[in-house]
């Protein structure tokens, strides 16, 4: 069975702190697509990152970085010194070739809430 | 560049009424895809257009449901009649044409429907 696990449902942090978000994903595929999208109160799903399973390296674009391990089945995304403009809800998702249309498996978000 | 439209934001109906919601995919973007989250869920997959073919519908809940996407263009998704468990957020997202894996999914503000 393919899923995605977002075990945090909500996380409150004060600013300038660190946070991450848990992604736990099942698949036997071997070639599978990782994604997070933020959701902002305006509603909207902004994409943030694409990752492929080929691609183990992690990644970092300013104060976000993921985590991609194989081994734990994991995508943990991380934000660095935590702004109000980070509180949103964030949202990872499968994506499989074998389904023929690379249809999106959604966790269940996680609403990240940082104070000032 | 304009992004993933939909109309309307918000639609309060009564039960047995028809709702019909509207998505404007980016332009050019081949594929399209309808997605629900139902309250505090995960966000599910409805169905995929290919230009105005349909791809993959196996996530639509029943035959109230209807999609088209006339000329490949812009898609509607029509709700007839509405039941109270079809309450939630839709959610219209496009992509361009998947050569070599997934082309992200880019989506709009979704459509917040109230079934009462």
């Amino acid at each position: 069975a393919q899923k995605v696990t977002q075990a945090q449902t909500e996380i409150s942090v004060v600013e300038k702190e660190d946070v991450t978000l848990d992604c736990v994903y099942e698949t036997r595929d071997t070639t599978y697509y990782l994604f997070w999208y933020k959701q902002p109160p305006s509603g909207e799903l902004v994409f943030l990152i694409r990752r492929n399973s080929f691609d183990e390296q992690n990644e970092i674009s300013g104060r976000y970085s993921w985590n991609f391990q194989k081994s734990t089945s994991s995508f943990n995304f991380t934000i660095t010194a935590s702004q109000v403009v980070d509180s949103a809800v964030y949202f990872c998702a499968l994506s499989l070739p074998t389904s023929g249309t690379y249809k999106y498996i959604f966790g269940t978000g996680t609403r990240l809430k940082v104070l000032a | 560049e304009a992004g993933v439209t939909q109309f309307p934001s918000h639609s309060v109906i009564e039960k047995g009424q028809t709702v019909t919601l509207r998505c404007d995919p980016i332009s050019g973007h081949d594929n399209l895809y309808w997605y629900r989250r139902v309250m505090g869920k995960e966000i599910k997959f409805l169905l995929h257009f290919v230009k105005e073919s349909k791809q993959d519908e196996s996530g639509m809940p029943n035959n109230r449901f209807l999609a088209e996407r006339t000329g490949g263009t812009y898609s509607t998704l029509k709700v007839q009649p509405a039941e109270l468990e079809d309450s939630g957020v839709y959610f219209c997202a496009s992509s361009q044409e998947q050569v070599r894996g997934p082309d992200t999914q880019y989506f709009g503000p979704g459509t917040r429907l109230t079934v009462l």
